[in-house]
This record gives C-alpha cells, structure tokens and sequence, in this order.
C-alpha cells in the first residue's frame, strides 16, 4: 500500500533563510508526487508535481522539489523564505496504475517564519 | 470562476442527527473526492466519484453516503452524526486530463457534540 511520511512536524525558520522539508514515500511502482500548501482558513493548493523525466521539478512561489527514487523522498526546497510562506505543506503520492485517481496525504509540516 | 464550492462553512450537529455537506464545481471536472483533515493526521479520502452515476469508497467511508447525479455536484451526507467526525472536511475536484492535480474547496468545518 502507498503511504507518504513528513518527519517534520513544525519547523520555525527565520526570513531569507533557506528551507527543506522531508518527504518519504513507500509504493512499489513509480510514483506520482505532489506537494501541496495549505494557508491557513484555506483549501490546499498544488505547488509542484512529479510524474517522470528531469527529477528537479520547479513549482510556484519559488518552491523546487527533487525526486530521489535510491531514497524514497521527493523533499521540497526553497533558496530564501518569505513571511508569507508561513504555512501547512502536505506531500502527496498518487499511484502510475490508477493514474494518480486517488492520492495519499503525509501528515504534513507546519511552517514558521521568523521576521 | 468560482472553482469548488462548498456549503456550509462551518456547522455544529448534536449526536445523531443528519445533514449533508454540499460541494459544486464549475470546471466541468470529471473526478470530485471528499477528504477529512484531522490534526497532525494529514488528509484521509473518504469517497470519491470518476463521473456522474459512479462513486466509490476511500480509506474512511464508515458513517458517511454519497451521491453524484450531476458532473457539477457531489454532496456528502451524514446519517447519524458521532463526535468521531468532528473534522474539517474538504471536497476536490480533477480534470480527466491534468492527471493529479486537484482543485479544493475551502473546507466546511464540523463539530459534533
């Protein structure tokens, strides 16, 4: 079965720093990959996916994810954050066979910025 | 534009009782998922629908019923409220084509007491 895993729960990071954040997924075939941001009051919104080809993929807001199939991750990464990054991200991994019909959530990373 | 909708925003049931969370969509999208989002629980897909006429079960169906008699629409009904689904509950929607990618509503709030 797929499952997706953020370690992180919250991670507090100062403005213009730089910012990871952890994903690990289990399936057995390739996989489908999504980060999503979710601001709070909010829906989720997509910010980058994968489905095959380069493994650096950009997003919007200046987020970049990399797929590392050796490792099981797909962790997001932005160069310098802003105040308004503060918010929930969520890693999502959707399987080849059902063409990612249905998605499973990690239980997400809460951020926060420091001015 | 109005993308996903969803109806009411928030809401406060007492055990028992029923009621039906509303969602639409104006994307003409094929697929439409109800998800619950639970703290620090990540989001758990309850029922989903690949078009009219044709739903299916998630990882937590138990005490919830669907319908999709229209592309446009995907209503969630509560038969008999527990404080087990004291969530908040999102509806999305997917193209047939933009494989992934799903748009949400902004969620309805519920709270059973």
């Amino acid at each position: 079965a797929q499952s997706v895993t953020q370690p992180d729960i919250h991670i507090t990071v100062s403005e213009g720093a730089s910012l990871e954040l952890r994903c690990n997924y289990s399936y057995g075939a390739t996989p489908y990959l999504f980060w999503y941001v979710q601001s709070p009051g909010q829906g989720l919104q997509l910010l980058l996916k994968y489905f095959s080809g380069d493994t650096l993929v950009q997003g919007i807001k200046g987020f970049e994810a990399e797929f590392k199939r050796s490792q099981s991750s797909f962790n997001l990464r932005k160069p310098s954050v802003h105040w308004s990054d503060a918010a929930e991200y969520f890693c999502a991994v959707g399987s080849l066979i059902q063409g990612a019909q249905k998605l499973v959530f990690g239980q997400g990373t809460r951020l926060t910025i420091n001015p | 534009n109005a993308g996903v909708t969803q109806t009411p925003k928030f809401r406060i049931l007492k055990i028992g009782q029923s009621m039906t969370l509303q969602c639409a969509q104006d994307m003409n999208h094929n697929y439409m998922y109800w998800y619950r989002q639970d703290p620090g629980m990540g989001l758990k897909l309850i029922y989903y629908s690949v078009g009219a006429g044709i739903t299916d079960k998630g990882e937590v169906p138990n005490g919830y019923n669907v319908s999709r008699s229209t592309t446009e629409d995907f209503p969630l009904r509560l038969e008999l409220a527990a404080p087990s689904q004291t969530s908040v509950y999102f509806c999305a929607s997917r193209s047939l084509r933009n494989t992934g990618e799903l748009f949400f509503g902004e969620g309805s709030r519920l709270t059973v007491l």
